[in-house]
């Protein structure tokens, strides 16, 4: 089976602009949560989705918003980029329920200048 | 508000060393704990994940353990190699009314000297 992916792997974008980063589960996962890790807050949770719905989701701004599609995949939004924005944002899936091993992508790597 | 901790920070052993990382949690409501290990600049990969109602999780020289009433979790490594230098993660699962979450320490950073 492949692994979780997500692109782009690197972007680098400029104060204010908006960005959009893709994710794409093992087949079969219909969970799908995002996490931003960085060197001074480490890894935080952003959101989870499930069947399309957000399930869950973290302490962060409304300029941090996702979106799940029927086949699973999902993209994550960041709208007025901040120079605090740049992390590694990681993409999660599983296959249901809290009880499933979660599995990781490689990352984005956002840098904003 | 759940508060994942590791101790230590960072570790510096000699290879074919065993070693054990720690792993605490504030709030025993969790549905698993689960360990990952990180490579610089890299995703993560899951080492093991134990149940709330498991004790241990075993993967070749990995051993993890869990202790839920006392919040805490172990990895043991037996017989270092210099392969394993990496960070290590240990991560909780949340129970919440709606979905979940995983809660992550801040890591072991790991360096096996040959």
């Amino acid at each position: 089976k492949a692994g979780v992916t997500q692109t782009p792997r690197y972007l680098i974008k400029t104060r204010g602009q908006q960005v959009t980063l893709s994710c794409s589960p093992i087949s079969g996962h219909r969970s799908v949560s995002w996490y931003q890790q960085t060197p001074g807050q480490g890894l935080q949770f952003l959101f989870e989705y499930f069947s399309e719905t957000q399930r869950n989701k973290g302490n962060f701004p409304g300029r941090f918003s996702g979106r799940q599609f029927s086949n699973s995949r999902s993209e994550m939004n960041v709208s007025t980029l901040e120079l605090g924005d740049s992390a590694l944002y990681l993409c999660a899936s599983s296959s249901q329920g809290a009880k499933y091993e979660q599995y990781f992508g490689p990352g984005t790597r956002l840098t904003v200048t | 508000k759940q508060e994942v901790t590791q101790i230590p920070a960072a570790l510096s052993v000699p290879e074919g060393e065993n070693l054990v990382l720690n792993c605490s949690f504030t709030d025993s409501a969790i549905y698993n704990l689960q360990w990952f290990r990180q490579d610089p600049g890299k995703g993560l990969t899951s080492l093991l994940l134990i149940q709330s109602s498991q004790r241990e999780q075993t993967s070749g020289r990995l051993n993890a353990s869990l202790d839920k009433s006392s919040g805490r979790s172990t990895l043991y490594i037996a017989a270092s190699q210099p392969g394993d230098s990496a960070t290590y993660l240990c991560a909780v699962r949340e129970v919440e009314t709606s979905g979940s979450r995983l809660t992550f320490g801040e890591g072991t950073q790991l360096t096996v000297n040959p």
